[in-house]
This record gives structure tokens, C-alpha cells and sequence, in this order.
């Protein structure tokens, strides 16, 4: 079945640097990604839509210049969180699209990063 | 408005029984997708279960079925003989378009389950 896999599954920054998490399809090719934020105990918001070549779609509130997204190629999608403060600690989760996956309706999820700022 | 509900935020059940994990949802779009996912503490999101607006029957998957109840808007997760390796949060979601093309998963906020002995 469709595998996504992320790095890192954890990270500690210091405050004021910049963090880059990796989601990247190993088995098929995913022309869209989502990057989803987690805090404890709560449900998954929804951050951005990336798609392959184009520039990520944003969710209200959500902003742009602090969490960047990168879609290069078709397996890989990439999240900078600029900047980082404390608040932005949080269990980030990306997942992409295979369309080919049946069984999950093409909906596969990497396995997470925790990332807290200090 | 929220478009998923989960009215439970935590439910028990003893080891062998069955249970049933609520979700209601929302929407105008005549073609739509329910899910149901797993996340155990580690933090990956584990797929279980999927219901098309359109399928005529209940989806069942092993130990996990759907009560899906179109008129009312329901779509609840049954687990039956419930295990230890159960317990875990259970999140429903809906499949609902994006602006623009293509289709995101909506979130509800989720049932924390414990099974005990």
C-alpha cells in the first residue's frame, strides 16, 4: 500500500531559528500533500494544501511567511516553520494524495513530527 | 460552523465488548466521504474505515463497521469486541471540496477510547 514517510519524527529548536520537516511518498507519486497542525489532545487543523509546481493554498489564518511550503517534485513536499517561537510547538502531520490507493480513498499519512521551541 | 461533530471526548468500554463512537456532519454537496481514523499515542493516523454518500450499504472493515444514517446526518463507528490495543483517539472526517479543484479532509474533534479489563 501507499507509504508516506516524514522526518524528522522529532526536533527541538532554539527560538528564532528555523526548522524543515521532509514528507515524502515512497511508492507513488503525490501531486498534492497536506499539512496538517496538531495540538495536544485536539483535533487536526488543517495548515496548507501543496501541490506539485505550484504555490501552496493556505487556510485562513494561517500564515504564509512563517510556514513555508515547498512542492519541488512529485514525492516530496517540504515545511519551514521560520522563525520559531515557543507557540509554534506543536505535532505537525503531512498526507498525500494517491489516487491509486482504494482502500484509504488515497488519503495516507506520515507518521509525524513533534517540534518544540525553546 | 462545524462541519464534523464528535459529541464524546472520552468513552470506556470493557475488553470484549462492543462500542460505538459517534459522528454527525454537515453539508450540501450531494457526493461526499466519511472516514474514520485511529491515532495511538506514537501519533500516526491510522486508516479504518471509509463511507461514500452514495454506497448502499454499510461499510464494514474486520471488527470496525459504520452506522450510516444519511437522513440523520450519522455516520458512527462501531467497534466490536473491543481490545486492548483499542484504546486510542478516533477522529471522523469528512471529504469536502477545496477551493480551487480537488478535495481536503475536515477533522472532527475527536474520542479519546479506553478499553479496560
Amino acid at each position: 500500500g501507499a507509504v508516506v514517510s516524514q522526518h524528522p519524527s522529532r526536533v527541538i529548536c532554539k527560538s528564532g531559528t528555523s526548522v524543515k520537516i521532509e514528507c515524502r511518498s515512497l511508492d507513488f507519486q503525490a501531486t498534492t500533500m497536506f499539512w496538517y497542525r496538531q495540538f495536544p489532545k485536539k483535533s487536526l487543523m488543517l495548515m496548507a494544501t501543496s501541490n506539485e509546481g505550484s504555490k501552496a493554498t493556505y487556510e485562513q489564518g494561517v500564515e504564509k511567511d512563517k510556514f513555508l511550503i515547498n512542492h519541488a517534485s512529485l514525492t516530496l513536499s517540504t515545511l519551514t516553520v521560520t522563525s520559531a517561537h515557543p507557540e509554534d510547538s506543536s505535532f505537525y502531520i503531512c498526507s498525500a494524495r494517491d489516487v491509486r490507493d482504494r482502500k484509504s480513498r488515497g488519503y495516507t499519512f506520515g507518521s509525524g513530527t513533534r517540534l518544540t521551541v525553546v | 460552523a462545524q462541519k464534523i461533530t464528535q459529541t464524546q471526548p472520552g468513552m470506556f468500554v470493557q475488553e470484549k465488548e462492543a462500542v460505538t463512537l459517534d459522528c454527525t456532519y454537515d453539508t450540501s454537496d450531494p457526493s461526499y466521504g466519511l472516514f474514520w481514523y485511529k491515532q495511538p499515542s506514537s501519533g500516526e493516523m491510522i486508516f479504518l474505515i471509509y463511507q461514500g454518500s452514495y454506497d448502499q450499504q454499510n461499510a464494514t472493515e474486520g471488527r470496525y463497521s459504520l452506522n450510516f444514517q444519511k437522513a440523520r446526518k450519522s455516520a458512527n463507528l462501531v467497534i466490536s469486541a473491543s481490545q486492548l490495543g483499542d484504546s486510542a483517539m478516533y477522529f471522523c472526517a469528512m471529504r469536502e471540496p477545496l477551493t480551487g479543484g480537488g478535495n481536503k479532509l475536515t477533522f472532527g474533534t475527536g474520542t479519546q477510547l479506553k478499553v479496560e479489563l
